[in-house]
């Protein structure tokens, strides 16, 4: 079983469509974030919840929205898409707020979003 | 914030020679530094990772060194296989923000 699994793997969508990305972990980790991958391999932090609450919430516009049902989903919605939008977005979690020795990070297999 | 910069952007070394990655960091309040590998396609998975109060780390072929001092720590591989050829990443954060931080990567070509 795959610890930490995002859906779909592709997304190949138009400008200005909304988009959705789920993720689900099964390691009873309190923690999970958002992290974007552009074309240059940077990853950037997005969001993070801990226990469906909000910890970190960095500079992204207001068209990505994270929601986090529970502590083991953390879906991420996207509004009026754009051409700039197109990375990979992996999902990952940690079992305590921060990662530490104790509580490394864990990624999910990532979802390539393509914005034509 | 937290900055966190590596280099080099890419390295190449010949099958068994060593590979060094250097990465600094702008927080003096980090106190955990972990090395991703990312091999094509996948997922960042981590391979090393180090807390502030330790120099160094080995696990077989790996290595990682910190100077607190300076701010900066460093990956050695050593014995260098065409399967170690991979984006690797460093990265950094301390326990307050829960924030970490990567380094902008290093892709690593071992030529057999």
């Amino acid at each position: 079983d795959t610890a930490v699994s995002q859906t779909p793997k592709y997304l190949v969508t138009q400008m200005g469509n909304d988009k959705s990305i789920k993720c689900e972990q099964n390691l009873g980790h309190d923690t999970m974030y958002w992290y974007k991958q552009d074309s240059k391999k940077f990853l950037k932090i997005m969001f993070s919840y801990n226990n469906k609450e909000l910890i970190i919430n960095e500079t992204v516009p207001n068209r990505f929205s994270p929601k986090s049902p529970d502590k083991a989903h953390l879906n991420l919605h996207i509004n009026s898409l754009e051409l700039g939008d197109s990375a990979v977005y992996f999902c990952a979690s940690s079992q305590v707020l921060a990662p530490t020795l104790d509580s490394p990070l864990h990624f999910g297999n990532g979802t390539r979003l393509t914005v034509t | 914030g937290e900055n966190v910069e590596q280099h080099p952007s890419t390295l190449s070394v010949q099958e068994g020679d060593s590979a060094v990655i250097k990465c600094t960091y702008s927080d003096s309040a980090s106190n955990y530094f972990p090395w991703y590998k990312q091999e094509l396609g996948k997922r960042p998975q981590l391979i090393i990772d180090i807390r502030s109060n330790v120099g160094e780390k080995k696990d077989q072929r790996i290595a990682v060194t910190l100077n607190k001092t300076a701010k900066h720590f460093s990956l050695h591989i050593t014995e260098t296989q065409p399967e170690d050829s991979a984006v690797y990443f460093c990265a950094a954060s301390n326990n307050q923000g829960g924030k970490l931080i990567f380094g902008q990567g290093t892709e690593l070509s071992v030529k057999p």
